[in-house]
């Protein structure tokens, strides 16, 4: 089955440092990967997908993610973090649904909280 | 600039009462969704449609039931509402095809008491 795992339920760190929040997938064929954010109280957002191509995508609020097929993971980073990125972040991958039709499936999702 | 609406941000309803969550999207997208969010369970999808008056369960429809009519519009039905649905509900739509992001309504947080 075509699913993908955040293993970390929150991460912190310091503003200014970087930052990396981990996904890993499990598919068969090529990946279909995104990233959204949800700030809080409001829905997600749309940060940043791998689809072919460059396997380092970048995306929206200076964020990127490194697409690695032999260690099946796409990783969301940043160079250096702000204060206002302390959001829950969500993986998600591309699956086949029963009647055929594609759709994604999510990860439990990851709060990162960034220190001033 | 794009965008999906739901009806409520916050609904309080009673054990019993049949619930009606409505979302709408102005992208012309083929594809919605709902989904409920609770913490430290992710996003689980109720049901999506793909074209209007199509739908196909997700990964927990017990409970609901789904209404497209047209196009930019998909209804999520709680029949006889429970405790146990407590929680966020969103609605996101997209382009078919598996490639397209999706679009996310601010949700609706339901309480049933």
């Amino acid at each position: 089955a075509q699913s993908v795992a955040q293993p970390e339920d929150q991460v912190n760190v310091a503003e200014g440092n970087p930052l990396t929040v981990k996904c890993t997938y499990s598919v068969s064929g090529n990946p279909y990967l995104f990233w959204y954010v949800q700030y809080p109280n409001r829905g997600l957002q749309f940060l940043l997908k791998y689809i072919t191509g460059d396997n380092l995508v970048k995306g929206s609020y200076g964020f990127e993610a490194e697409f690695n097929k032999s260690q099946t993971s796409f990783h969301l980073k940043k160079p250096s973090a702000l204060v206002s990125d302390s959001a829950l972040y969500f993986c998600a991958v591309r699956r086949l649904a029963t009647g055929g039709s594609y759709i994604p499936t999510f990860g439990r999702g990851t709060s990162l909280i960034v220190h001033p | 600039d794009v965008k999906v609406t739901q009806s409520s941000r916050y609904l309080v309803k009673r054990t019993g009462e049949k619930v009606f969550l409505e979302c709408v999207q102005d992208m012309d997208h083929e594809n919605m969704f709902w989904y409920r969010q609770d913490p430290g369970l992710g996003l689980r999808l109720i049901y999506f449609s793909y074209d209007v008056k199509m739908k196909e369960k997700g990964d927990i429809p017990e409970g609901y039931s789904v209404s497209r009519e047209k196009k930019e519009r998909f209804s999520l039905i709680l029949e006889s509402a429970s405790t146990n649905q407590t929680s966020m509900y969103l609605c996101a739509s997209s382009t078919a095809g598996g490639s397209y992001e999706q679009y996310f309504g601010p949700g609706t947080r339901l309480t049933v008491t």
